[in-house]
């Protein structure tokens, strides 16, 4: 069983439409993130979620939407793609979200905006 | 905020030489600094971590050290084979967030 899985593993889409990623996990963990990876592997947090409810809220464009239906659960929409946005999009979760416990990462989502 | 910056960008070794990775960071409250591993195409897992009461762990051939005075922490591999081939990534906690380093590609040649 994998512990942290998101879907898609590869999203390609045109310029200014609008696109979800669902992660999901089941290692009971209360706490889940958003990372963006770029094209030169810079790892940054973007959102995180304790409990369904929303902790880090990096400096994103509100074009991107976390939605935390429950704890096990953390979907990323973004409205408006831009071709910045192209990126691999990690999905992770942790037990309490005291930063400084270990991380599982989901298996990434590939966004890729023409 | 915290500012976490990682050397070399590149390293490149021979197999059966070891590697060192070296961090930096700024904030003296930092208290856990973790290693992540990323093969390509694959997704950053844990390989070791080391908290800020303890200046060295060991884990077989893998091996951090920390350095709170000076604020960096260090990791070294012995023995490299080609499957520790990956890009390396050090970390450091804030009160609220994890801090990633800029990333060190190693490649082991055979």
């Amino acid at each position: 069983d994998t512990a942290v899985s998101q879907t898609p593993k590869y999203l390609v889409t045109q310029m200014g439409n609008d696109k979800s990623i669902k992660c999901e996990q089941n290692l009971g963990h209360d706490t889940m993130y958003w990372y963006k990876q770029d094209s030169k592997k810079f790892l940054k947090i973007m959102f995180s979620y304790n409990n369904k409810e929303l902790i880090i809220n990096e400096t994103v464009p509100n074009r991107f939407s976390p939605k935390s239906p429950d704890k096990a659960h953390l979907n990323l929409h973004i409205n408006s793609l831009e071709l910045g946005d192209s990126a691999v999009y990690f999905c992770a979760s942790s037990q309490a979200g005291t930063m400084n416990e270990k991380l599982f990462f989901g298996s990434g989502t590939q966004l890729s905006v023409l | 905020g915290e500012n976490v910056e990682q050397h070399p960008s590149t390293l490149s070794v021979q197999e059966g030489d070891s590697a060192v990775i070296k961090c930096t960071y700024s904030d003296s409250a930092s208290n856990y600094f973790p290693w992540y591993k990323q093969e390509l195409g694959k997704r950053p897992q844990l390989i070791i971590d080391i908290r800020s009461n303890v200046g060295e762990k060991k884990d077989q051939r893998i091996a951090v050290t920390l350095n709170k005075t000076a604020k960096h922490f260090s990791l070294h591999i012995t023995e490299t084979q080609p499957e520790d081939s990956a890009v390396y990534f050090c970390a450091a906690s804030t009160p609220d967030k994890l801090i990633f380093g800029t990333g060190t590609r190693l490649q082991v040649f055979p």
